[in-house]
């Protein structure tokens, strides 16, 4: 079975601050993990993942298999960071993602 | 730029009524998925499909079915809407192990 862990429901940080989601995720394969995105108003859209170990919007995420985590930073937080965050997971070559509860970032001017 | 389209922002239905939700997508998709969105819960997946005429259950199928008669469209049904459906349904669609796209949602009530 898979899972995905977010600890946190809510987090607020102030403008550049940085910033730390968390991820933790629980597969006994080899795990393909995503970062999806919901500003207001918008529909859920992929941040970033990674295998493409790219920083989108400034934001980087590694994934460390020994910790099994996932967690999504940004050195400097920005006022339009603030969305609705969920981590995701799909076993290798599986087209089913697994999400996880989702964080509600907020960045107070 | 690709598509998901659903058929409904909102929708209010009454206990017992049946009601379809519809997905399009313009991608030429082989996989469509249907979740639910509730606070505190995050996305739990109802049902996919990875063909046309395939489907297979997800986390949370009980109280629903699905149709996929067309590989652009797949049809989420509530035989008979309970309050406890309240919720938003998103659709998405993916090809293989790329990236997922989702539709806006349908707000759906059921009073």
């Amino acid at each position: 079975a898979q899972r995905v862990t977010q600890p946190e429901k809510l987090l607020s940080v102030f403008k550049g601050a940085p910033v730390e989601l968390k991820c933790n995720y629980s597969y006994s394969g080899s795990p393909e993990l995503f970062w999806y995105v919901q500003y207001s108003r918008q529909r859920l859209q992929l941040l970033l993942r990674h295998i493409s170990r790219e920083s989108i919007k400034g934001f980087t995420a590694d994934l460390n298999k020994g910790e099994t985590s996932f967690h999504l930073k940004k050195p400097f937080a920005q006022e339009e960071d603030s969305a609705m965050y969920y981590c995701a997971l799909s076993g290798f070559g599986n087209e089913k993602l697994t999400f996880g509860t989702g964080t509600r970032l907020t960045i107070i001017p | 730029d690709v598509k998901v389209t659903q058929s409904s922002r909102y929708l209010v239905k009454r206990t017992g009524e049946k009601v379809f939700l519809e997905c399009v997508q313009d991608m030429d998709h082989e996989n469509m998925f249907w979740y639910r969105q509730d606070p505190g819960l995050g996305l739990r997946l109802i049902y996919f499909s990875y063909d046309v005429k395939m489907k297979e259950k997800g986390d949370i199928p009980e109280g629903y079915s699905v149709s996929r008669e067309k590989k652009e469209r797949f049809s989420l049904i509530l035989e008979s809407a309970s309050t406890n459906q309240t919720s938003m349904y998103l659709c998405a669609s993916r090809e293989g192990i790329n990236e997922q796209f989702f539709g806006p949602g349908t707000r759906l009530t059921v009073l």
